[in-house]
């Protein structure tokens, strides 16, 4: 069975500082895998997502993810946080490629920033 | 472009009535998801439909029941509420045949609260 585990339930940056968000992926076969950013009271909206092309994956506002296979993770990473960037993020794979597979989330990543 | 579209955005109950929460998918999307958040949770699998079929099941209680209808808008019925079932509801879409089926587009939710 697939899930993901965020390694890091809160983290605060400074605004204009890297900012790095841990995911780790257990998964049996070659999954597709998420990043949805909420922000409070807002629906989940997706950044990113790797579905087995290229390994660098980058999404939108800035962010990127880079896809190990050996080391089974999936860190979201952007070079310079902004205040609006504060929001909860979640790391999600899903198994299998077809239709009506269920999203397996991550507990989420609080990310604070501070100006 | 249209997006997810869930009715009511917020609906407030009392123990034991019964709810029933609409969700419109994205136009030409075939597949419609489920998922309950709880206060501080991530978001956990309920139920999807693809062609009006049911797709996959996850943590969804007894009491709650879904469908998907010939113009694949999906209604989640939820009975005999208990105070527990307060939580953000999520429907999602996705449609068979897009580069990866498993990208799904999240509507904004339905918050309901049961007192």
């Amino acid at each position: 069975a697939q899930s993901v585990t965020q390694l890091d339930s809160h983290v605060s940056v400074s605004e204009g500082t890297p900012v790095l968000l841990r995911c780790n992926y257990s998964s049996s076969y070659s999954p597709s895998l998420f990043w949805y950013v909420q922000h409070p009271n807002k629906g989940l909206q997706l950044l990113l997502k790797y579905t087995s092309a290229a390994t660098l994956v980058k999404g939108i506002n800035g962010f990127e993810a880079e896809f190990k296979k050996s080391e089974t993770s999936f860190h979201l990473t952007k070079p310079s946080a902004h205040m609006s960037d504060a929001a909860e993020y979640f790391c999600v794979v899903s198994e299998l490629d077809q239709a009506g597979t269920a999203l397996i989330f991550g507990k989420g990543t609080t990310l604070s920033v501070s100006s | 472009a249209a997006g997810v579209i869930q009715s009511p955005r917020h609906l407030i109950k009392e123990k034991r009535e019964t709810a029933t929460l609409k969700c419109y998918p994205i136009p030409r999307h075939d597949t419609v998801y489920w998922y309950q958040q709880g206060p501080g949770q991530d978001p956990q699998f309920l139920i999807s439909f693809y062609e009006k079929m049911q797709s996959d099941k996850g943590s969804i209680p007894d009491r709650f029941s879904a469908q998907q209808f010939s113009d694949y808008h999906s209604e989640l019925n939820m009975s005999s509420l208990e105070l527990g079932d307060s939580a953000l509801y999520f429907c999602a879409s996705s449609l068979v045949g897009m580069p990866s089926y498993n990208e799904q587009f999240f509507g904004p939710g339905t918050r309901l609260t049961v007192l």
